[in-house]
């Protein structure tokens, strides 16, 4: 049973415009949420964070927005930049370990 | 060297091979991970080790055996593998507890011919 789930395999988006990622979850007992992005032939990198009591955080271009009742989260790029293409993996975190539990990721691709 | 390093990044082995992962931060921290990432399919959490204790297997086969043998470094044995095992194996290392502050490697790219 996936606990993260992106549905969206892949997103194509306009220079400029906004690109929005979506990512629902199962799991009521996430203490707070992340998105990585991953290039190819590189590692995921942290990119932002939202913790479970708040509903918005923002960073730069990329604001990241919590919905809990409906344990749906979303990741806003605006303006969305070829750079930005990339796969986004949401992560719920958890847990006494606290170990990170990702989705299947969103591919973005962003075209001038 | 700073960051998390993984060896080798591309490997390719028969299914009879006994080969091994490397991975070895420089970060200070004291949890490392073990990931797999398989076509259309979400980040598995393999291993976890803290403090170099195992704390977690996510109902991995035998065939993957993990080595921790101090909090920098990071193995994992493979032997007789399957096809269906090549993927992406990700390394990551963080402080206990602390999601936020997970450091990927590039990781390894695994074919089992």
């Amino acid at each position: 049973d996936q606990q993260v789930k992106q549905n969206s395999p892949s997103l194509s988006v306009q220079e400029g415009r906004i690109s929005i990622l979506n990512c629902d979850y199962t799991n009521s007992m996430f203490d707070y949420f992340l998105w990585y992005k991953k290039y190819p032939a590189e590692g995921p990198t942290f990119l932002i964070s939202i913790s479970s009591i708040k509903d918005k955080n923002e960073d730069g271009r990329f604001t990241v927005f919590l919905n809990k009742s409906a344990k749906h989260l979303s990741l806003h790029i605006v303006p969305s930049q070829p750079g930005d293409s990339a796969v986004y993996f949401c992560a719920g975190v958890g847990g006494s370990q606290g170990n990170l539990i990702f989705g299947k990721g969103t591919k973005l691709s962003v075209k001038p | 060297e700073t960051g998390v390093t993984q060896t080798p990044r591309h490997l390719v082995m028969g299914m009879t091979n006994k080969k091994s992962l490397k991975c070895e931060q420089h970060l200070g921290h004291n949890a490392m991970y073990w990931y797999k990432q398989s076509a259309k399919k979400p980040l598995e959490l393999m291993f976890v080790y803290n403090f170099k204790e195992q704390t977690e297997n996510n109902s991995v086969p035998s065939r993957f055996s993990p080595e921790c043998p101090n909090s920098s470094h990071l193995f994992l044995h493979l032997h007789t593998l399957q096809p269906e095992d090549s993927a992406l194996y990700l390394c990551a290392s963080s402080q206990v507890g602390q999601g936020k502050g997970y450091t990927f490697g590039s990781g390894t790219r695994l074919t089992v011919v």
